[in-house]
């Protein structure tokens, strides 16, 4: 019920291109559903984050969609960069005072030139 | 302003030393997260501290691991009589007291046990 799954555990796009990432997760108390982007030695960066009364959120390139009635929710990257080449994590917050992020495994996107 | 640092940034140890790894969250931010990323993982939760107290250790894997926060600011996460499997990188977040839910996080400690 604590799980967040998140595929594809990588991902090649070209430049130009749609990268795709998909989360599924079970526990309905989850209340905020946030997208890390993760670069080699740097810690996890916010990228964008929703709530479950929205269905949609976009920030520039980026948008979340949100399934509530399928407990599923992905990250949209339009027109990817190279520079957008990191890795990605879904999240949920797990809901109580504790505010304690349940992460999915991360996605490892390479966006080539 | 700074962000949340941590140190060191990288830590080799032998199996069955003690270790300590240090967090100075973002000044102000009174809640403090302690996560785990094992290599090809995501990230995995051990604590949570709002001021100096820790109502939610439930994420620690045994009790060779502690931590502690004094000044509501400055925490440190010790490892005692380290183990191979504890070789991850240990990952520091703060958030602010408001409405927000966004936790910041610091670039981590790479922690090695040989």
């Amino acid at each position: 019920q604590q799980q967040v799954k998140q595929s594809p555990q990588s991902l090649i796009v070209q430049k130009g291109g749609i990268s795709i990432i998909n989360c599924a997760y079970e526990n309905t108390a989850f209340d905020y559903f946030p997208w890390y982007q993760q670069f080699p030695g740097k810690g996890p960066a916010l990228l964008i984050a929703i709530r479950p009364d929205v269905s949609e959120k976009k920030e520039g390139r980026f948008t979340i969609s949100f399934n509530k009635s399928a407990k599923q929710f992905s990250l949209h990257i339009m027109d990817s960069q190279p520079g957008d080449s990191a890795t990605y994590f879904c999240a949920a917050r797990g809901g109580g005072a504790t505010n304690k992020l349940i992460f999915g495994t991360g996605t490892l996107l390479a966006v080539q030139p | 302003g700074a962000g949340v640092s941590q140190s060191p940034s990288n830590k080799v140890t032998e199996k069955g030393k003690d270790v300590e790894l240090r967090c100075d969250p973002i000044s102000g931010h009174t809640a403090l997260y302690w996560y785990r990323q094992s290599l090809g993982q995501g990230l995995e939760f051990l604590i949570y501290f709002q001021g100096n107290s820790a109502p939610d250790k439930s994420g620690l894997p045994s009790d060779r691991f502690s931590a502690e926060r004094t000044g509501g600011s400055v925490s440190t996460l010790t490892i005692q009589r380290t183990q191979q499997e504890d070789s991850a990188v240990y990952l520091c977040a703060s958030k602010s007291s408001g409405s927000s839910y966004e936790q910041y996080f610091g670039p981590g400690t790479r922690l090695t046990v040989t």
